[in-house]
Parts: C-alpha cells; sequence; structure tokens
C-alpha cells in the first residue's frame, strides 16, 4: 500500500527565506506525486505533480519540487518565501497500477508561517 | 471553466439525522472523488466514481455512500449522524481515466457540523 510521510507539521521562515517542505512516500513503483495547497476556509489548490517526465517539477507561485527515487522523497522548495505563502501544504501520491491505488494518498500537511 | 462547486457550503445537523452534500465537477470531468478532513485524521478518502460506477471506496462504515449522475454530477449522502462526522467534506474532480496521472481538482468543501 502507497503512503506518504510529511516532516514537520508546522515550519516557520522568515520573509524572503528559503522554504523547504519535506515528503517521503512509500509506494512499489514509482508513483505519482503531487503537492497541494489549502487556504484556511477554502479547497485544495494544485500546486504541481510529477508523472516521470521530468525529475524537477515546477509549479505555480515559483514553487518546485525535486523527485528522488533514491530517497523515495519529493520534497517542495521555493526560493523566496512570501507573506502571502502562510498556508497549509499536502503531499499526495497516486499510484500507477492496482484498483486500489488509483486513489490519492495525503501527508499529514504541513503548516508555513512566514513572519515579516 | 468553473471550477468544482459543492452546496451547501456550510451545514448543521443534530445526531441521528442524515444529511446529503452535492458536487458537480469540471465541465468534462468524468471522476469524483470524496474526502473527509478533520484536524485529527487529516484528509481521508471516501470513495470514487467514474462513469456513475463506484471505482474505489475508503475504510469508511456504510453510513457513508454517495452516488454519480449520468451528467457526473455527484452527492454522498451520511446517515445516522455521529458527533465525529464533524468535519469539512471534500470534492474533487478529474478526467478520470484509470491509471493516468489526471490530477484532481478541488471544491471549497461542505463544512458539516454535528451537534
Amino acid at each position: 500500500a502507497q503512503s506518504v510521510t510529511q516532516l514537520g507539521s508546522h515550519v516557520s521562515v522568515s520573509e524572503g527565506a528559503l522554504v523547504l517542505l519535506r515528503c517521503n512516500y512509500s509506494s512499489s513503483v514509482p508513483p505519482y506525486l503531487f503537492w497541494y495547497v489549502q487556504y484556511p476556509n477554502q479547497g485544495l489548490q494544485l500546486l504541481l505533480k510529477y508523472t516521470s517526465a521530468a525529475t524537477l517539477v515546477k509549479g505555480i507561485n515559483g514553487f518546485e519540487a525535486e523527485f528522488k527515487k533514491s530517497e523515495t522523497s519529493f520534497h517542495l522548495t521555493k526560493p523566496s518565501a512570501h507573506m502571502s505563502d502562510a498556508a497549509e501544504y499536502f503531499c499526495a501520491v497516486r499510484g500507477r497500477s492496482g484498483g486500489s491505488n488509483y486513489k490519492l494518498t495525503f501527508g499529514k500537511g504541513t503548516l508555513l508561517t512566514v513572519n515579516p | 471553466k468553473a471550477g468544482v462547486t459543492q452546496t451547501p457550503r456550510y451545514l448543521i445537523k443534530t445526531r441521528g439525522q442524515q444529511v446529503t452534500l452535492s458536487c458537480s465537477p469540471i465541465s468534462g470531468h468524468r471522476s469524483v472523488s470524496w474526502y473527509q478532513q478533520t484536524p485529527g485524521q487529516g484528509l481521508q478518502f471516501l470513495f470514487e466514481y467514474f462513469s456513475e460506477t463506484q471505482r474505489n471506496k475508503g475504510n469508511f462504515p456504510g453510513r457513508f455512500s454517495g452516488r454519480q449522475f449520468s451528467n457526473s454530477r455527484s452527492e454522498m449522502n451520511v446517515s445516522t449522524l455521529e458527533l465525529g462526522d464533524s468535519a469539512l467534506y471534500l470534492c474533487a474532480s478529474s478526467l478520470g481515466a484509470a491509471g493516468g496521472s489526471y490530477e484532481q481538482y478541488f471544491g471549497p468543501g461542505t463544512r458539516l457540523t454535528v451537534t
């Protein structure tokens, strides 16, 4: 069964600093991987996705993530944090085969706080 | 294109009642998935429908059910509500072919409070 672990339920950075949100997955074959962002009282918005075309994936709002098979990781980064980046971020995995693996499995989420 | 819409946005029910939530996917999307989000359990998958058929189901009791109509709109029903059913219920739509990388697009959710 696939699973996702997000290290750090809360990350705090200063405005302008590097943002690094960690995600490790467990899957028998390289899965599809996604990062979503959720602002208060809203649904989830897709930031980026990995489908195996390229290991470095660029998303919206200046975010990017690198797929590392050897480390089973898909960490999310942004070079310079902005106040508007404050939100909760979710990493998700979706399998490539097997009926029950087609569903999205989410990590517990990481709340990002950006300090002025 | 209009996004995923969910109605109602907020709902207050009492224990023992039942509730029906509605989701309209993005035009052209045939798959609709439902998730329950709570502070303690996070985002948990309820079920997925594709072309009016349930394709996947999560580990929820039979009180949680759903269906999908021919226009891809979906409803989920929770019977005999319990306090623990209080949550944000999120609907997501995608193009839906099994095994594809199709990303899911989420609606704003329905906030259900059970008293």
